[in-house]
């Protein structure tokens, strides 16, 4: 257990919808990250906070947006959700965010879109 | 564009022997390397890293080893067992940076 939490586990929904999925960082952490883990695909970082600041920026989608609240458990809202969009998400937390910081994941977030 | 690359996509091991796991990358500001273990419907689990001022970094049955000159970095688990059956990734970082780079995976069949 690597004290990061995800939720929901899974989440099926149409296209066209909108989706929150939450995460929890690891006690003491301050950074959170977010990354999508499609079919057969790496795992593609999404976008970094720091202290409910945002960092860091990969490849996000403009539809997808993302925030850390003041408790620093962070929340990523995916929008106008289409097939494309089905993959895992996972969040991650590490103490300082950068450098030889090391990030530790949650179990995930599966989403299906229909 | 694809900065750390593990070229093979997977990979099956005899249990007892020794597991070998590569990982190039292209970006020479990379100071900082790790690997990460994924079971399936589970998130990736941190199992080692190594700094650049290293060149071998040993934890266990787990030895990372980097090569800074011809950008490479290795896994190798002596002995190998079933349980070490996974997808492996690794992960690259600049010290002044906060991305982590991840390649592609491995996954790794330890045979009993």
């Amino acid at each position: 257990d690597s004290g990061v939490t995800q939720t929901p586990k899974h989440l099926i929904t149409a296209t066209g919808q909108r989706v929150t999925l939450r995460c929890s960082p690891r006690s003491g952490d301050l950074s959170v990250y977010w990354y999508q883990q499609s079919l057969d695909q790496g795992l593609q970082f999404l976008i970094q906070y720091y202290n409910g600041e945002e960092r860091a920026k990969g490849n996000i989608l403009e539809r997808f947006s993302a925030q850390q609240f003041p408790d620093l458990h962070s929340e990523l809202n995916l929008s106008s959700l289409e097939l494309g969009d089905s993959a895992l998400y996972f969040c991650a937390s590490s103490v300082m965010g950068q450098g030889a910081d090391t990030q530790y994941f949650g179990p995930g977030t599966r989403l299906t879109v229909l | 564009d694809q900065q750390v690359k593990q070229n093979s996509p997977s990979l099956s091991v005899q249990e007892g022997r020794i597991s070998i796991l590569n990982c190039d990358y292209t970006n020479s500001m990379f100071d900082y390397f790790l690997w990460y273990k994924k079971y399936p419907a589970e998130g990736p689990t941190f199992l080692i890293s190594i700094s650049s001022i290293k060149d071998k970094n040993e934890d266990g049955r787990f030895t990372v080893f980097l090569n800074k000159s011809a950008k490479h970095l290795s896994l190798h688990i002596v002995p190998s067992q079933p349980g070490d059956s996974a997808v492996y990734f690794c992960a690259a970082t600049p010290y002044t940076g906060n991305q982590f780079y991840f390649g592609t995976g491995t996954s790794l069949t330890v045979i009993p």
